[in-house]
């Protein structure tokens, strides 16, 4: 069955870019069934949605944080990831990956990694 | 930005009773949300999407129902392992966004 499993460095400074890496087990990131995304969550706050691609490699990205996020697919990896620049200490948060469905009424998140919380410290 | 709002954003409840959490959405989403279950230190876990039908494997005790921008999540008897933070979210458009979230504590 389908699996996501998150990575990323744990700590990072204020200014410097993340990278977080989701790698897919059990199905292929280049299905036309599915679209890929990453999702926050600060400390003891709600759930934020940073962005989503779909297998034709359209992007979306939330508003707030579109001036500093790429996401990506790398097929021959099997993993999808996210890019954030410019970070400070507000991105402090866990970060999950998720599939959801690629259109209709399957496009909600049906399955998440387990996160990775990634802090933004000097 | 479709704007989702929850309610109440915090409940006391006792194992047996029946719970009602609502969610709003802005504008009309075409029946495009999807309510989520999370425990502490876990990862979410869908429990309905298109804002009634039942994602596998998950127990009928919940259930949803709503259109246009009114939704509501139903527990029918609440066990101690749905005490929970439950967030509902919309999809039928870009940003997705969530609701900010219903803590069930134990009464």
């Amino acid at each position: 069955q389908l699996q996501l499993q998150e990575s990323g460095p744990g700590l990072v400074k204020p200014s410097e870019t993340l990278s977080l890496t989701c790698t897919v087990s059990g199905g292929s990131v280049s299905s036309s069934s599915y679209c890929w995304g990453w999702i926050r969550q600060p400390p003891g706050k709600g759930l934020e949605w940073i962005a989503s691609i779909y297998y034709s490699g359209n992007t979306y990205y939330t508003p707030s944080l579109k001036s500093r996020v790429t996401i990506s697919v790398d097929t021959s990896k099997n993993q999808f990831s996210l890019k954030l620049s410019s970070v400070t200490a507000a991105d402090t948060a866990v970060y999950y990956c998720g599939l959801s469905g690629s259109g209709g009424p399957w496009g909600y998140f049906q399955l998440w990694g387990q996160g990775t919380l990634l802090t933004v410290s000097s | 930005d479709i704007q989702m709002t929850q309610s109440p954003s915090s409940l006391s409840a006792s194992v047996g009773d029946r719970v009602t959490i609502t969610c709003r959405a802005s504008q009309g989403i075409n029946n495009y949300l999807a309510w989520f279950q999370q425990k502490p230190g876990k990862a979410p876990k869908s429990l309905i999407y298109a804002a009634s039908s039942l994602e596998s494997g998950v127990p009928s005790k919940f259930s949803g129902s709503g259109s246009g921008t009114d939704f509501t999540l139903t527990i029918s008897s609440l066990q101690p392992e749905d005490f929970a933070t439950y967030y509902c979210q919309q999809y039928n458009s870009y940003p997705r966004t969530f609701g900010q979230g219903t803590k069930v504590e134990i009464k």
